[in-house]
């Protein structure tokens, strides 16, 4: 079975400083796919950024990048330059990449960005 | 397109009520997914439609929920004889899936249901 963990439950962090948000994960499934979701108050889960296993490259969306370590299962995301913005709770998910294709999310991790 | 609508955003009811959720997907995904979300917690898989079909449901579904997606457009997901227990987000999300794969899931804003 996937399983993800995220072991921060809080992070605070300065306005404009760099934040990573740690995600480990275990499957047996020799290919799948990682994300991360930002879920701010309002309740929508919205998409950040996705890495597939068999990527050579770790992945970048603006300020969002993917620190992926397959050797030690974890999939840490960056949040550079850290915005008022980017409070909110932060989801490390996996996808299976057979059938349901569904996620399976970690217990999320709070940011918050002080002025 | 203005991405997955979820209907109603709130909902209160007494315990033992049954309710009714409907999810509007993206229109040309064809997959779909239940999701519920407790306080504290990350969202949990309920079920998964592709196009009309329900071909995976969680352990979490007990007999009371069920959900339909009929001619593989919306979703409706029942909830009868409510319990407290059932109070929780419940997430809906559509993707386009393709083999290998796939595209990322799009999330609605979640129906936040009170079993009062």
């Amino acid at each position: 079975a996937q399983k993800i963990t995220q072991t921060q439950p809080g992070m605070f962090v300065q306005e404009k400083e760099a934040v990573t948000l740690d995600c480990t994960y275990d499957t047996s499934d020799p290919s799948y796919g990682l994300f991360w979701y930002k879920q701010p108050s309002s309740g929508e889960m919205i998409f950040l950024i996705y890495q597939g296993s068999y990527d050579q490259q770790n992945a970048t969306e603006g300020r969002y990048s993917l620190n992926f370590q397959k050797a030690r299962k974890s999939a840490n995301l960056v949040i550079s330059a850290s915005q008022l913005g980017d409070s909110a709770m932060y989801f490390c998910a996996m996808r299976e990449i057979q059938g349901a294709q569904k996620l399976v999310f970690g217990q999320g991790t709070r940011l918050t960005i002080n002025p | 397109d203005t991405g997955v609508s979820q209907n109603p955003r709130h909902k209160i009811t007494k315990r033992g009520q049954n309710v009714t959720f409907r999810c509007d997907p993206i229109s040309e995904h064809n997959r779909l997914y239940w999701y519920r979300q407790t306080l504290g917690q990350g969202p949990e898989f309920l079920t998964y439609f592709q196009n009309e079909a329900q071909l995976e449901k969680s352990r979490l579904l007990s007999d009371r929920f069920s959900a339909e997606r009929p001619k593989g457009s919306f979703s409706t997901l029942e909830i009868q004889r409510t319990e407290q227990g059932d109070s929780a987000m419940y997430l809906c999300a559509s993707s386009l899936g393709v083999a290998g794969e796939g595209t990322e899931a799009f999330f609605g804003q979640g129906t936040r249901l009170t079993v009062v």
